[in-house]
């Protein structure tokens, strides 16, 4: 079937490396911002968020910094590994509303 | 396991047919959502409900129904007036009414035209 991944803007890097995935949005509105990973043929799952109040927040291995000014959400993954390898998409939502618009995504690709 | 229960997996749909995708959720998530996925594209919202017995359009309603009977469960029927129906399908819930809330995702369901 195909893949998720056509067309997408695509990161490759070594196993190890650390890898920024960028986004940007356009609503001033955002209030509320999640990252999610999609492996081929699977359903995203979680990694983290973060609210408007803050800049930068940390997980296992992966950070995430806001930059409000210029509207722009990066998801920092350290070490990275081949497992890592996916569709990241970022999401957005203003404040009080209850859906989310996501971003086309970008393809991980980490080579041993 | 709690989690979010998609199936099938996949499905495929003859022309003028009605097919409907079965989404349930055993993690008592009041909101429920229905995306469709195509090749290169993020997630287009295609119906969601907040509350058994309620539910809203997203943006891309047209040719599609969805029933919220009850809490664990969002059908969604991709009717003969969808023409271009062929894409992957996610269901998707959160914990409330919250918008500063996580959604978590089912594995989708993959629909093809016959």
């Amino acid at each position: 079937g195909e893949s998720v991944g056509l067309h997408l803007p695509t990161l490759s890097v070594q196993e190890g490396d650390n890898s920024i995935i960028n986004c940007a949005y356009s609503n001033s509105a955002s209030d509320y911002f999640i990252w999610y990973k999609q492996e081929s043929g699977k359903g995203p799952q979680f990694i983290i968020d973060i609210r408007s109040n803050m800049d930068k927040r940390q997980g296992q291995r992966v950070t995430v910094l806001l930059n409000k000014t210029v509207k722009h959400l990066s998801l920092q993954i350290a070490a990275t590994q081949p497992g890592d390898s996916a569709v990241y998409f970022c999401a957005e939502t203003p404040l009080g509303y209850s859906t989310l618009t996501f971003g086309k995504g970008t393809m991980l690709l980490v080579s041993p | 396991d709690g989690g979010i229960t998609q199936s099938p997996k996949y499905l495929f749909r003859k022309e003028g047919q009605n097919v409907t995708l079965s989404c349930e959720q055993n993690l008592n998530h009041d909101a429920m959502y229905w995306y469709r996925q195509d090749p290169g594209q993020g997630l287009r919202l295609i119906y969601y409900s907040q509350i058994v017995n309620d539910f809203q359009k997203g943006d891309i309603a047209e040719g599609y129904s969805v029933s919220r009977e009850k809490k664990e469960s969002f059908p969604l029927t991709v009717t003969s007036a969808q023409k271009n129906p062929t894409a992957f399908y996610l269901c998707a819930s959160t914990h409330d009414r919250a918008y500063d809330q996580p959604q978590h995702f089912g594995d989708g369901t993959r629909l093809s035209i016959l």
